[in-house]
C-alpha cells in the first residue's frame, strides 16, 4: 500500500483567486493521478500527473485551469485557476505503483469557493 | 468510453444481513476492478482489487467477484454491521491506470 498526504485539508477561498493542492507518497510511484467529486457526485479524472514531463487531462479539463506538476517520483501539485463557484470541489490524489496496480487514495481536498 | 452503473444509489438494511453490492460496466476490456469504500467527507479506501484474469477476491466479511463477460461485479459483505455504513464504489481500470467509477451506493446498517 501507499500512505498519501494532501494539503490543504480544505480551504475556502474567493472567487477569481488560485489555489494550489500538493500530494505526497511515502515511497516513488509510477501512476500519479488527481480527480475531482463535486457535491452528491462520483469521482471524475482531470489528468494523470507525468513525472518530467507535461500532464494529460482528460475532455473537459484543460492545462490553463488546472496546472499540475510532478517535479518527482513522490510529489505532484494541482492548481486549480481563477476559481468560480463551480470549483467547488473534493479534490483527490491518487496513486499506483505501476500502470494498472492497484491505486490508493489521498484523504482529499475541500475546496469552497464563494 | 466505459460507463459504470450501480443501482440502487441507497440501500438500507438491518444489522447481521448478508447483503450483495452490484456493479456494471460496459466495456470488458478492463485490466481490473476496484471496490473503495468513502466515508461522509473522507477519502477512498481500496478495499478489494479484482485483477481480470480473476473470478474473485476475499478479505474478512467482503468477496468481490467479478464476470468480465458480461460485465458485472459484485460485492458481498457477510454479517453486515453498524460500521459498515458508507458509500461503497465500484471503478473499472482501463488504459494507463484510468478508472472510470460508478457513483456509489450509500449503505447504511441499522442497529
Amino acid at each position: 500500500s501507499a500512505v498519501i498526504s494532501q494539503k490543504p485539508s480544505r480551504d475556502i477561498c474567493q472567487r477569481g483567486t488560485s489555489l494550489t493542492i500538493q500530494c505526497q507518497v511515502d515511497s516513488q510511484v509510477t501512476m500519479m493521478f488527481w480527480y475531482r467529486q463535486q457535491p452528491g457526485q462520483s469521482l471524475t479524472l482531470i489528468a494523470t500527473a507525468n513525472q518530467g514531463s507535461e500532464a494529460t487531462y482528460e475532455s473537459g479539463f484543460v492545462i490553463d485551469k488546472f496546472p499540475i506538476s510532478r517535479p518527482n517520483l513522490t510529489f505532484s501539485t494541482l492548481t486549480v485557476s481563477n476559481m468560480s463557484p463551480e470549483d467547488s470541489s473534493i479534490y483527490l490524489c491518487s496513486v499506483a505503483k505501476e500502470v494498472s496496480y492497484e491505486q490508493y487514495f489521498g484523504p482529499g481536498t475541500r475546496l469552497t469557493v464563494t | 468510453k466505459q460507463e459504470v452503473t450501480q443501482i440502487p444509489a441507497a440501500l438500507s438494511v438491518p444489522e447481521g444481513e448478508n447483503l450483495v453490492l452490484n456493479c456494471s460496466f460496459t466495456d470488458s476490456a478492463i485490466y481490473n476492478l476496484q471496490w473503495f469504500r468513502q466515508d461522509p467527507g473522507k477519502g477512498l479506501t481500496s478495499l478489494l482489487l479484482i485483477q481480470s484474469s480473476q473470478r474473485e477476491q476475499t478479505s474478512g466479511r467482503l468477496n468481490a467477484s467479478l464476470d468480465k463477460s458480461s460485465g458485472r461485479s459484485t460485492l458481498y459483505i457477510a454479517a453486515s454491521q453498524p460500521g459498515d455504513s458508507a458509500t461503497y464504489l465500484c471503478a473499472a481500470t482501463g488504459a494507463n491506470s484510468k478508472l472510470t467509477f460508478g457513483k456509489g451506493i450509500t449503505l447504511s446498517v441499522r442497529p
